[in-house]
């Protein structure tokens, strides 16, 4: 069956310490996302892929990186200038819609806790 | 610019009882809205998605939203709540990129339904 993986599903930090969160689809959708959500925030947009080798800002991307080498992957790491990284962060794909937006598909989400 | 407003972070329904989740929309550009669902602890699911063909669209799980412009609402129903209907949702409108592509999301903060025996 085609789908997004997330993993891990549960991840810690250490003060100052940069994590990688993982993100594979196999439903060959060209567009990427990664969201951070809070309770009561609803989603917000961390970064987003549009094609390999090419990514841009979303709205909160300060202390956040990414990468998107390979189509079906697309790493977001959190790193230590991001200060408050406990979250549910949740990575999404679609077919790329250039006139009509696309039905994103999700993960099952990652949820990062701070030790 | 897009943007979402969900009325009522939380609802309450008794089983059987109509449901009713209000979303009203910002845009600039004609609007493409979604209706997602959410389960503790996993993603978000696709219920509905409008696209400018029939104002009454249909989706899974027997949820229905329509979509008004002169009200800019697309507002979430359905007919009979049950008890596997107690979850989070989300309305999404449509949002521009950098490059004027259409294929990004903006999300409203969700309604928490509850469902009550």
């Amino acid at each position: 069956d085609g789908g997004i993986t997330q993993s891990p599903k549960y991840l810690f930090r250490k003060e100052g310490q940069n994590v990688t969160l993982s993100c594979e689809q196999n439903l060959n959708h060209d567009a990427m996302y990664w969201y951070r959500q809070d309770p009561g925030q609803g989603l917000r947009l961390i970064y987003y892929s549009q094609i390999v080798n090419d990514f841009q800002k979303g709205d909160i991307a300060e202390g956040y990186s990414v990468s998107r080498e390979k189509k079906e992957s697309f790493p977001l790491t959190v790193t230590s200038a991001q200060k408050n990284p406990t979250a549910f962060y949740l990575c999404a794909s679609s077919p790329r819609g250039r006139v009509i937006p696309q039905p994103q598909h999700f993960g099952d989400g990652t949820r990062l806790s701070i030790l | 610019a897009q943007s979402v407003t969900q009325l009522g972070s939380h609802v309450s329904v008794s089983e059987g009882a109509l449901v009713l989740l209000r979303c009203n929309y910002s845009s600039s550009v004609p609007p493409y809205l979604f209706w997602y669902v959410q389960y503790p602890n996993q993603g978000l699911q696709l219920l509905l998605k409008y696209t400018s063909a029939a104002t009454l669209v249909k989706g899974i799980n027997g949820f229905e939203a329509e979509f008004k412009k002169s009200e800019t609402s697309f507002h979430l129903t359905k007919p009979s709540a049950h008890m596997s209907d107690a979850a989070e949702y989300f309305c999404a409108v449509r949002s521009i990129g950098p490059g004027g592509g259409a294929d990004g999301l903006t999300f409203g903060k969700g309604t928490h339904l509850i469902i009550q025996p």
